[in-house]
């Protein structure tokens, strides 16, 4: 089945503790990408990678790392967690990132950070 | 700056019965207009993606239509089922690698 993992799906730390947060997609995607959502802001994208070894920033990259080292996956990292971190977060991935491209998007990872 | 508003921010309708949602953009330059449901819990499905030339698009009972004139678009829900019950966001592309969400109408269909 085509889809888009992210694991874990629920995750409570404490601030300062490093985390990872893992996204894997079986479709040979190129383009992948991370978003967070919170109430009333709708979803607004972290970083995302055009292809293995591309990344580049979106529109609220401070506080988070990624790395695509491999097609398939491309997780996202939380050095130092802050609570102002706590959030739904999605990885979504799309065949390439042409203007008619479907992305499609993993489950969710609901972080809490106290 | 470019942002996305969706109107209403929530709408209670009874099954069987039609409803249109609406999505004003501002957004430069543009380059699609998509519509996604969420269920709840649960990540963005693609239902509809228009771009600049395109004014209407339909997948089964969902139409999406799109005035680039007005910079308005309008999702419709035709004869609407209970398993509709989610939130439909908007979402425009800007350029290339960015996109613009909506926060969402939240649609409560009753039995």
């Amino acid at each position: 089945e085509a889809q888009v993992t992210q694991n874990p799906r629920y995750l409570i730390t404490v601030t300062g503790k490093k985390l990872t947060v893992t996204c894997s997609q079986n479709m040979n995607h190129e383009y992948m990408s991370w978003y967070r959502q919170d109430p009333g802001l709708g979803l607004r994208q972290i970083y995302y990678s055009m292809n293995v070894e591309v990344t580049d920033k979106g529109d609220v990259p401070e506080g988070y790392k990624v790395s695509r080292k491999e097609k398939r996956n491309f997780p996202l990292i939380l050095e130092s967690p802050s609570p102002n971190q706590t959030s739904l977060y999605f990885c979504a991935s799309s065949l390439k990132d042409r203007e008619v491209d479907t992305q499609y998007f993993g489950p969710g990872t609901r972080l809490t950070v106290l | 700056k470019n942002q996305v508003e969706q109107s209403p921010q929530s709408l209670i309708i009874l099954e069987g019965k039609n409803c249109t949602l609406q999505c004003n953009y501002t957004v430069s330059p543009f380059s699609n207009l998509r519509w996604y449901k969420q269920d709840t819990g649960r990540g963005p499905v693609s239902l509809t993606i228009m771009t600049f030339s395109e004014n209407t698009k339909s997948n089964g009972r969902y139409t999406a239509t799109l005035d680039a004139d007005t910079k308005q678009s309008s999702l419709h829900i035709t004869a609407s089922q209970l398993s509709d019950s989610a939130s439909y966001i908007c979402v425009s592309r800007s350029g290339t690698y960015k996109y613009i969400f909506g926060t969402g109408t939240r649609l409560k269909v009753l039995a």
